[in-house]
């Protein structure tokens, strides 16, 4: 089945540093998406993406759909104490709709676990 | 407007016995899937429900595993009989309309244990 790649694994950072994370895979996807999950909860959507060469931005958040259509960064800048937790790219094979976006399941990265010391 | 909404938040079974999980995606979302993250390991996709069709169940595990969507509301899964390699965390998720659907919106997941 398809897999996505994403790394770095972990990140210990100081508070105001800025992030990055990326996903790759050997397969094409249509639709991009990184969700954060804090402790106890489910994923929160952070960024869709719905167009390869897409940059889009959601406050300190960027992220951007590769050329390829196999890879995905996510940037954090001047991180705080809330970016804590885990983050999580996902891929989306199917593609079509108003949105950009398919309607089949999604795959996973592992996700990158964010600790950031104050 | 309410999110996904999932129940229990925590399960804690014996082997062999049975539980069933229960997600209630948000209003007038057509699309309703599962998911799972075993400890350690990536979230991995289970099915999709299109209303009350399943659309894709490729990823079910095996056939101890049996979602139903009746009426296109809510959603179960029920694990009959339980095994201790079924521990882990399910979510649900939902998104609106089939064709030019939005992206998935996740539930906060049901921590199951199995003793």
């Amino acid at each position: 089945g398809q897999q996505l790649n994403q790394s770095p694994q972990s990140m210990f950072i100081q508070e105001g540093e800025d992030v990055s994370m990326n996903c790759t895979s050997s397969s094409i996807f249509n639709t991009w998406l990184w969700y954060k999950q804090d402790p106890g909860e489910g994923p929160v959507l952070l960024i869709a993406l719905y167009k390869a060469g897409e940059l889009t931005s959601n406050g300190r958040l960027t992220a951007q759909f590769g050329i390829t259509r196999k890879d995905s960064f996510l940037n954090i800048s001047a991180s705080i104490p809330s970016d804590v937790g885990i983050y999580f790219c996902a891929g989306q094979a199917s593609w079509g709709g108003r949105s950009g976006g398919g309607a089949d399941g999604l795959t996973f990265g592992k996700g990158t676990h964010l600790i950031i010391q104050p | 407007e309410a999110g996904v909404t999932q129940f229990p938040s925590h399960s804690v079974i014996e082997k062999g016995q049975t539980v069933t999980l229960r997600c209630d995606p948000i209003s007038g979302h057509d699309n309703l899937y599962w998911y799972r993250r075993v400890m350690g390991k990536e979230i991995k996709f289970l099915l999709h429900f299109v209303k009350e069709s399943k659309q894709d169940e490729s990823g079910m595990p095996n056939n101890r595993f049996l979602a139903e969507r009746t009426g296109g509301t809510y959603s179960t899964l029920k694990v009959q009989p339980a095994e201790l390699e079924d521990s882990g965390v399910y979510f649900c998720a939902s998104s609106e309309e089939y064709f030019g659907s939005g992206p998935q919106h996740f539930g906060d997941g049901t921590r199951l244990s199995i003793l």
